[in-house]
């Protein structure tokens, strides 16, 4: 099957600082990609959707100024959580799609812990 | 909105017991329905889906689930579980009109004992 590559698996960052998180697709372009923010003990949330060179839509409720997303090739999408907050630890989860509608499947990476001290 | 409901937080099984992992969903009409798989360290493996047609559906490693409209239920099911199957197991809808977007449950934590 495809593969999606998360980096970094954990990062642990201060307060007030941002981060970036790569997700990858290693085997297949991927036209859209979605980020998911996982809570412990919860489902996974959909942050956003994002087709390649065009702007991210993001899910109502998310800070598009907070959660940036690049996707800027068919094989690479990146998160930034800009000013992070302790609020903002979580598990972040990107997935990847070879087009739109679902008949075709989404992949989905590992999963990128984020601690904000 | 579409909502997915995982009554059941954990369950924990013999090996080769049967399993059967409920999944409820609420939407006006037939959502497309997924189940997924997430080992630890893994990313979240599709197992099966169903989007028309028969509605016992077919998926790998030994999986199949029920759609049952009557009962706006997808569950999951294994006639005889192996201890590789210790998983977390996520339930998940879609509905037309939203660009592919994935509503999922809140998980059921499978363990097998042996």
């Amino acid at each position: 099957g495809a593969v999606v590559s998360q980096h970094p698996s954990r990062v642990i960052c201060k307060s007030g600082t941002s981060v970036k998180i790569e997700c990858r697709s290693l085997d297949f372009q991927a036209t859209t990609m979605f980020w998911y923010r996982q809570f412990p003990k919860q489902s996974l949330m959909l942050m956003a959707t994002s087709n390649e060179g065009s702007k991210a839509t993001y899910e109502q409720g998310v800070e598009k100024d907070k959660f940036l997303i690049n996707h800027a090739s068919l094989t690479l999408s990146t998160l930034t959580v800009t000013s992070a907050h302790p609020e903002d630890s979580s598990f972040y989860i990107c997935s990847a799609s070879s087009g739109t509608g679902y008949s075709y499947e989404q992949y989905f990476g590992p999963g990128t812990r984020l601690t904000v001290t | 909105a579409q909502s997915v409901t995982q009554p059941d937080i954990h369950i924990t099984v013999s090996e080769g017991a049967s399993l059967e992992l409920r999944c409820n969903y609420s939407y006006g009409a037939t959502p497309y329905l997924f189940w997924y798989v997430q080992s630890p360290g893994q990313g979240l493996q599709l197992l099966l889906k169903y989007f028309s047609g028969d509605t016992l559906v077919q998926g790998i490693k030994g999986f199949e689930a029920e759609f049952k409209r009557s009962q706006s239920s997808f569950n999951l099911r294994k006639p005889s579980v192996h201890w590789s199957d210790a998983a977390e197991y996520f339930c998940a809808v879609g509905v037309t009109g939203t660009a592919s977007k994935l509503t999922f449950g809140t998980g059921t934590r499978l363990q097998v004992t042996l």
